[in-house]
């Protein structure tokens, strides 16, 4: 297994361009996640998903989308970059919590962004 | 609203020195409690899972303990290879949001 793979691992955008995050996962998880990590503030839920076709907010999903066809992947899209957004990105993925499989959330190896 | 708040912020110890880090949480109703570690420039790395307030897990010199309203993460006789940022997060009963503290920066030396 894979795990959780993200690509790229590095970017640079300039203010007021998009982009797509990748993200996916080979254990047939349904819960899918996107956080972002700045320093001293730990990880911060984007937007998750529950199952394909499901998606929902997290803490700061202004100025991302998302969407789930597959429940492999889970790409997350920067409509109009901002320098604000200059941030690492990790994707997480798990069974969906309450549905009696473990919830542990594993983690990919992350995507660092800077937005200028 | 759910809130984790993790002390110290840095912890800086001799190797062998053996210390907690602690993790304080508010929550409508705790499913879980997870602790992880996280190297340099990777992503988190899953740790443990408690569940309920006395519940305690080990693995090598970790080992995490729970109360109500507080999660200990103890290091006993820790090693140069320890050194990492440790975090702890929740989630709420009936809820798929987990909430993170900003981490416990560990670096044990030599």
């Amino acid at each position: 297994n894979a795990g959780v793979t993200q690509t790229p691992k590095f970017q640079v955008l300039k203010t007021g361009q998009s982009m797509t995050l990748q993200c996916a996962q080979d254990m047939n998880h349904e819960y899918m996640s996107w956080y972002r990590q700045d320093p001293g503030m730990g990880l911060r839920l984007i937007h998750y998903s529950v199952g394909a076709g499901i998606t929902d907010q997290g803490e700061v999903p202004n100025g991302y989308n998302v969407s789930r066809s597959t429940t492999e992947d889970f790409p997350l899209r920067l409509l109009s970059a901002a320098p604000s957004q200059t941030s690492v990105y990790f994707c997480a993925s798990s069974f969906t919590p309450g549905t009696g499989g473990v919830d542990t959330q594993y983690f990919g190896p992350g995507t660092r962004l800077t937005v200028l | 609203e759910d809130q984790v708040t993790q002390s110290p912020e840095a912890l800086r110890l001799q190797e062998g020195e053996s210390s907690s880090l602690n993790c304080s949480y508010t929550v409508s109703g705790l499913r879980g409690l997870f602790w992880y570690r996280q190297d340099p420039g990777k992503g988190p790395e899953f740790l443990f899972t408690l569940y309920s307030a006395g519940e305690e897990k080990e693995k090598e010199r970790l080992k995490a303990t729970l109360t109500k309203k507080e999660s200990f993460l103890h290091i006993t006789a820790p090693k140069p290879e320890d050194s990492a940022t440790y975090l702890c997060a929740v989630l709420s009963t009936g809820g798929f949001k987990t909430i993170f503290g900003a981490g416990t920066r560990l670096f044990v030396k030599a």
